[in-house]
């Protein structure tokens, strides 16, 4: 399975500001997908990351709030923009495993708005 | 779209004992993957079952697609089974494959 790596770990940020996450792979995918994780919930998909296109969103998610980056095979960032608290969650990016069907998870990003 | 229930939503168990973790879904999926979540937040990929039997230590799995439903299987529990477990399947979105997630099961362990 691949090796996914994300930073920030963990972040307090103030309310109205913008985090970017970043997600790292050791090899070439072509599918990346952003998660969200509220407090004591399970897993919602933000959107999915191809290459050289732009990211498709879930419905009650919006490029403007999260915006996404792809700009290579092996690299996605997240944006968390205009935070509030209601964003206080755990941000995944996942990958394809041996098959499409199949989905390894980085560590995730802690986020606590404050 | 496809919904995803896990039952129970919360276990407590005595180091030792077994159990049982029950995931149901309402369509026909030809994939099923489990997850543990730790105390950090990583999720750890557990299984890829989308049909059948597989065994991992005192772990095992099993789906039975045609009945729409997976079980997950612990025994000889130990405290560092403690976390979240989640089932998943995919389901088709405008991009392709997406994971549908069940609620999870949130299991403590107590020594």
């Amino acid at each position: 399975s691949a090796v996914i790596s994300q930073k920030p770990s963990r972040d307090i940020c103030q309310r109205g500001t913008s985090l970017t996450i970043q997600c790292q792979v050791d090899s070439q995918v072509t599918m990346m997908f952003w998660y969200r994780q509220q407090p004591g919930q399970s897993l919602t998909l933000i959107a999915t990351a191809n290459q050289g296109s732009e990211a498709t969103y879930e419905s009650g998610f919006v490029i403007d709030k999260f915006p996404i980056s792809r700009p290579n095979l092996t690299f996605s960032t997240l944006t968390v923009s205009n935070m509030s608290p209601e964003d206080s969650s755990i941000y995944l990016c996942s990958v394809e495993g041996r098959t499409s069907y199949e989905q390894y998870f980085g560590p995730g990003t802690r986020l606590t708005v404050t | 779209g496809i919904q995803v229930e896990q039952s129970p939503p919360d276990l407590i168990l005595q180091e030792g004992a077994n159990s049982t973790l029950r995931c149901n879904f309402s369509d026909s999926v030809n994939n099923l993957q489990w997850f543990h979540q730790n105390p950090w937040g990583q999720l750890i990929n557990l299984f890829y079952i989308p049909s059948g039997t597989k065994q991992n230590g005192r772990l095992s799995a099993t789906t039975v697609a045609t009945e729409r439903y997976s079980l997950l299987y612990i025994s000889s529990s130990q405290t560092t089974d403690s976390g979240v477990y989640f089932c998943a399947t995919n389901s088709l979105n405008n991009a392709g494959n997406m994971l549908t997630f069940g609620g999870g099961t949130r299991l403590m362990v107590k020594p």
